[in-house]
């Protein structure tokens, strides 16, 4: 299993600005997923950042928007940059681990308002 | 990229027992079921995993019949605790860089009283 924190848990920003988001996971992992999810809606993958490569943008999402740091194991930042009310949403980090089973974990999240 | 379809919502009883059943008509052979259960403000939390047949864990069973194109996951006697959404995923979480875990609409489950 894997135990995972994000900071901050939540914020109310101006639009224009940007916000960082950090995870931390309590164990190493290779694969993690950065996710926004809207009030009542279902998950929206934003990128794959596994350790190791350059973090992979699902469609509709742009690193110069959401860029994405990973520099160990155990950490990662998704930034939403320039923003506008339309990102006020909630955004996840996720892990995938492969031993035994090959599930995900995910963090608590950050609910992110922009006004 | 398997989709998965699922009901939007179903409604049960305290006590029942509950099927919530999931159609990936396009999974592939390396791929396997993944089920999360997810409350309000809080991030999913994974259920049970299964590849083909039947699978049981403390909390859940998975049935998965052999063309492998739906699936049913099956909660017995469901209390009011287990009023969430719950999501069914397909893929290969051992395909490394390839594996992307996406989650389609989900099924809002409420247990009444």
């Amino acid at each position: 299993s894997a135990v995972i924190s994000q900071k901050p848990s939540r914020d109310i920003c101006q639009r224009g600005t940007s916000l960082t988001i950090q995870c931390q996971v309590d164990s190493q992992v290779t694969m993690m997923f950065w996710y926004r999810q809207q009030p009542g809606q279902s998950l929206t993958l934003i990128a794959t950042a596994n350790q190791g490569s350059e973090a992979t943008y699902e469609s509709g999402f742009v690193i110069d928007k959401f860029p994405i740091s990973r520099p160990n194991l155990t950490f990662s930042t998704l930034t939403v940059s320039n923003m506008s009310p339309e990102d006020s949403s909630i955004y996840l980090c996720s892990v995938g681990v492969t031993s035994p089973g090959g599930e995900q974990y995910f963090g608590p999240g950050t609910r992110l308002t922009v006004t | 990229l398997a989709k998965t379809t699922q009901p939007i919502s179903m409604d049960s009883y305290e006590g029942q027992e509950v099927n919530i059943t999931c159609s990936h008509n396009n999974i592939a052979t390396n791929d396997y079921i993944t089920w999360y259960q997810q409350f309000p403000s809080q991030g999913p939390r994974f259920i049970i995993q299964g590849y083909k047949t039947k699978v049981t864990n403390e909390v859940a069973s998975l049935f998965i019949p052999a063309d492998r194109k739906s699936s049913t996951l099956s909660l017995p006697r469901v209390s009011l605790s287990d009023t969430a959404v719950y999501y069914c995923l397909v893929g290969d979480p051992w395909a490394g860089g390839s594996y992307i875990p996406t989650f389609g609409r989900g099924t809002s489950l409420i247990v009444h009283p």
